[in-house]
Parts: structure tokens; sequence; C-alpha cells
């Protein structure tokens, strides 16, 4: 059972245009939140991260939108760039576990930025 | 700063056999978490170790086994290999800390036959 999805396995963006890439959790405990992105024959690497007290959090052309009620989070990424083609992982952890934190991963979103 | 780094790269091993693969965290991490992907599962959690003991465990059978040394090094070893074991581990090390990112390795790909 996937408590955390990503229920597009894919997107297609122009270049220049915004990229939105959402995540949906189901368990209530998850309170803290992060963005990885993959490219072939790499390891993910952190983007962005965002905990339950705030709804928003910026870094550059990155943005996560975290809406508790729904249980959903989205990244935008504007302007997109071709560079930003690769597979976007949701990750989530009870952060109230402390030291303790398992993170918990959706199975990815493939973005292609297109020139 | 050196990254991650996971040896090997790629791995063909029969089934039955065992195999160990490593992991060299960031210089100052003292978390070392292992992940299998394969494409259907996409990453699973196999346990984490911080200063050389076993702190979080995913729900893997006891084929799979790991350790951490007193420098934050840490191997893998999976016994009695099933085609099913086919998949890249990644290494990903932390502060260990709560909240602190996770910094990945390039995995070592595992292809059993």
């Amino acid at each position: 059972d996937q408590q955390v999805k990503q229920n597009s396995p894919s997107l297609s963006v122009q270049e220049g245009r915004i990229s939105i890439l959402n995540c949906d959790y189901t368990n209530s405990m998850f309170d803290y939140f992060l963005w990885y992105k993959k490219y072939p024959a790499e390891g993910p690497t952190f983007l962005i991260s965002i905990s339950s007290i705030k709804d928003k959090n910026e870094d550059g052309r990155f943005t996560v939108f975290l809406n508790k009620s729904a249980k959903h989070l989205s990244l935008h990424i504007v302007p997109s760039q071709p560079g930003d083609s690769a597979v976007y992982f949701c990750a989530a952890s009870p952060l109230n576990a402390g030291n303790n934190r398992k993170l918990i991963w959706g199975l990815g979103t493939s973005l292609a930025v297109n020139p | 700063k050196a990254g991650v780094t996971q040896t090997p790269r790629y791995l063909i091993k029969t089934r039955g056999q065992q195999v160990t693969l490593s992991c060299s965290p960031i210089s100052g991490h003292r978390s070392v978490s292992w992940y299998q992907q394969t494409p259907g599962q996409g990453l699973q959690f196999l346990f984490e170790y911080f200063s050389e003991t076993q702190r979080n465990k995913g729900n893997f059978p006891g084929r799979f086994s790991g350790r951490q040394f007193s420098n934050s090094r840490s191997e893998m070893n999976v016994s009695t290999l099933e085609l099913g074991d086919s998949a890249l581990y990644l290494c990903a090390s932390s502060l260990g800390i709560g909240g602190s990112p996770l910094h990945f390795g390039n995995g070592t790909r595992l292809t059993v036959t």
C-alpha cells in the first residue's frame, strides 16, 4: 500500500513554462516532506524540503507547496529548463520521530522539458 | 567535499551466491542508509546505521544485512541471491539528526542470473 503517491508517472513541459509535480500522502503522521531529483545512472539529489508548520518553501526556481488538509504537496519549477529533465521523487516522514527518521518514497514522476 | 562513494558500480552474480556492497559516506556524516530501487517498487528502505548501530530497519528478509564501521563506512550483504534481488542499490549518508537531508551515492547495479 503506497503511503506516498505520485499519480503522474510522466510529465512533458515546454522550456520556460511552469512544471508542476504532484504528490499525495495518506499517513497523517507525516509532517516532513522532501523532493529529490534523479538523473539516469546517478543517485537522487536533494532539492527542497518542507515541514508541516509551513505551507510554502521557496528556493530559487523551486517552490514546494503543502496542503495539510488535503494531504497534498506540489513542486513548482519556474521557469523550466531542459536540464530539469529527470525523475522527481517525493518523500515523507514523521519528523516527531526525531533522529529515528525513515523516509517513505513515491514512485517518481519523469519530467521532460522540451526546448 | 567528496560525495558518497559506492563500490562496485556494477555486479553480476548467480542465484544462490552472496554479495557485499560498500559505501563510503560524506566526511562527518554518521548515518548511512541503504535503499533498493526497482522499476515497479520505487525506492524501498532497507536499513539505517548510525554510529555503528542499526537504528532503523525496513521490511526485507534476513538475507539482507549490513554493518557500519567506526569510520562510518558501511557494507551491505545479501546472501543466497534470488533473481528478484536484481536492482539498483543506493546508499545515502546524512548527519543523522532530525531533518537533515540524505545525500545519495550513484548506486550499485546488481544483476542476478
